[in-house]
């Protein structure tokens, strides 16, 4: 079964709006998230790697302002797209996993947003 | 700054073997080879993963050049299914190189 749940699977908003992506881990306790965004026909970019109970550590080009994100369980971590703009359409995808080398990292069903 | 390097594109033909190199000259002693696959409008999924010795498992084997830098994903038998992009990715054990880095993958193409 789905090991992380990604929500919404999809979503179409208004230039200014603000966009909430939820990730939850379902089988177990999560220290660490990560969020990537996908362009089409392109590969997965990290944005931000999510810690629980602290700051996310923002990829260098990604504005912590805009892309907010907070993990306040070991089961969820959020991402906020704030006043979205067209050029924040794609596709966003969040993962789960063990603070390891040895552990696989599970991925959400990913949420393509789309601004209008 | 991704640390691997993949061909863009590999052709299949359906029941047949197939081996997708992955070229990771800077990999690191603690370094762990993950394998992962993108079907179209999904996030990834895991396939594989080793250290130092070969792996197998219900989707693929992997295959870990001795001095480690580089790597070979096998299907043994490439289905319809397969149809995807698969990515080779370093993972470390220190807290800043256990982030996961997508490089550009390879789209195995040919299964119909």
């Amino acid at each position: 079964g789905a090991v992380v749940s990604q929500h919404p699977s999809w979503v179409i908003c208004k230039s200014g709006t603000s966009v909430k992506i939820e990730c939850r881990s379902l089988d177990f306790q999560a220290t660490t998230m990560f969020w990537y965004r996908q362009f089409p026909k392109q590969s997965l970019m990290l944005m931000a790697t999510s810690n629980e109970g602290s700051k996310a550590t923002y990829e260098q080009g990604v504005e912590k302002d805009k892309f907010l994100i907070n993990h306040a369980s070991l089961t969820l971590s959020t991402l906020t797209v704030t006043s979205a703009h067209p050029e924040d359409s794609s596709f966003y995808i969040c993962s789960v996993s063990y603070a390891s080398g040895d552990s696989p990292l599970h991925f959400g069903n990913g949420t393509r947003l789309t601004v209008t | 700054d991704a640390k691997t390097t993949q061909p863009n594109s590999m052709e299949s033909n359906e029941e047949e073997p197939v081996h997708l190199p992955c070229n990771h000259s800077t990999i690191s002693g603690t370094d762990y080879i993950h394998w992962y696959r993108q079907l179209p409008s999904q996030g990834p999924e895991y396939v594989i993963h080793g250290l130092t010795s070969n792996v197998n498992n219900r989707m693929a084997s992997l295959a870990i050049a001795e001095d480690r830098k580089s790597s070979t994903l096998i299907l043994h038998r490439a289905t319809l299914r397969d149809a995807a992009v698969y990515y080779c990715i370093l993972r470390g054990l220190s807290p800043g190189t256990y982030k996961y880095i997508f490089g550009t993958g390879t789209r195995l193409k040919g299964l119909a």
